[in-house]
């Protein structure tokens, strides 16, 4: 089974608006990481936390990690058009070396 | 710079057919992994590779196997397709632990 879920499956949303997704995980962690794709194209980093933090900035993305309850979001402010896209957490299981996604949030920001 | 390239980007198998896909990165990563992802799946792991001449198993292993004789490529082999296997592959890298990974632009495979 996959490590982590993600909630909502799916979300729309208008432009200007902030986009919140959640992801929960089972096992501990190194790091967890938020990927984008863009339909029918690879995966692109957005943003990693490593498990000894609780928030992270990068431009307009923010992201907590609460690691009490297996659990991170991230945040999207001020949604553009451009943001419209699926958006996967990822982790980096402690003691596996390997990187395991979960199923993903389909994000639609409409103008 | 390349980064990660995946060949070929489309492909369709007859059942019963086999066929090879190959990665190649050039950023000298240790980790290399392969995933499949079908349609409200998300994606799943089926092996990865920690180093030059180590494969291990990931959640869908089974039908698949995997060889990393040089540094650079990580192979992923099927050796007798099924229709299950019909989806889109995807290959990553990545240095060791609490870096990101680099995607390839995946291989779209049909198997009929």
């Amino acid at each position: 089974s996959q490590q982590g879920e993600e909630d909502p499956q799916a979300l729309s949303i208008q432009e200007g608006e902030n986009a919140t997704m959640n992801c929960s995980y089972k096992t501990s962690i190194n790091n967890l990481q938020w990927y984008r794709q863009n339909s029918g194209r690879g995966l692109v980093h957005l943003i990693l936390i490593r498990s000894n933090e609780r928030e992270k900035h990068s431009g307009r993305l923010r992201v907590t990690l609460d690691t009490s309850k297996k659990s991170s979001s991230l945040l999207i402010t001020a949604s553009r058009a451009a943001d419209t896209a699926s958006y996967f957490c990822a982790t980096d299981a402690a003691g596996f070396q390997k990187l395991v996604f979960g199923t993903g949030t389909r994000l639609l920001v409409s103008p | 710079n390349a980064g990660v390239t995946q060949t070929p980007k489309f492909r369709v198998l007859k059942t019963g057919q086999s066929m090879t896909l190959l990665c190649a990165q050039d950023m000298n990563h240790e980790y290399m992994y392969w995933y499949r992802q079908d349609p409200g799946m998300g994606l799943r792991l089926i092996h990865y590779s920690v180093g030059e001449g180590t494969t291990a198993k990931g959640e869908v292993p089974d039908g698949y196997n995997v060889s990393r004789l040089k540094k650079q490529n990580f192979l992923l082999g099927l050796e007798s397709a099924a229709p299950s296997q019909t989806s889109v592959y995807f290959c990553a890298s990545s240095p060791p632990v609490n870096t990101e990974a680099f995607f390839g632009q995946g291989t779209r495979l049909t198997v009929v």
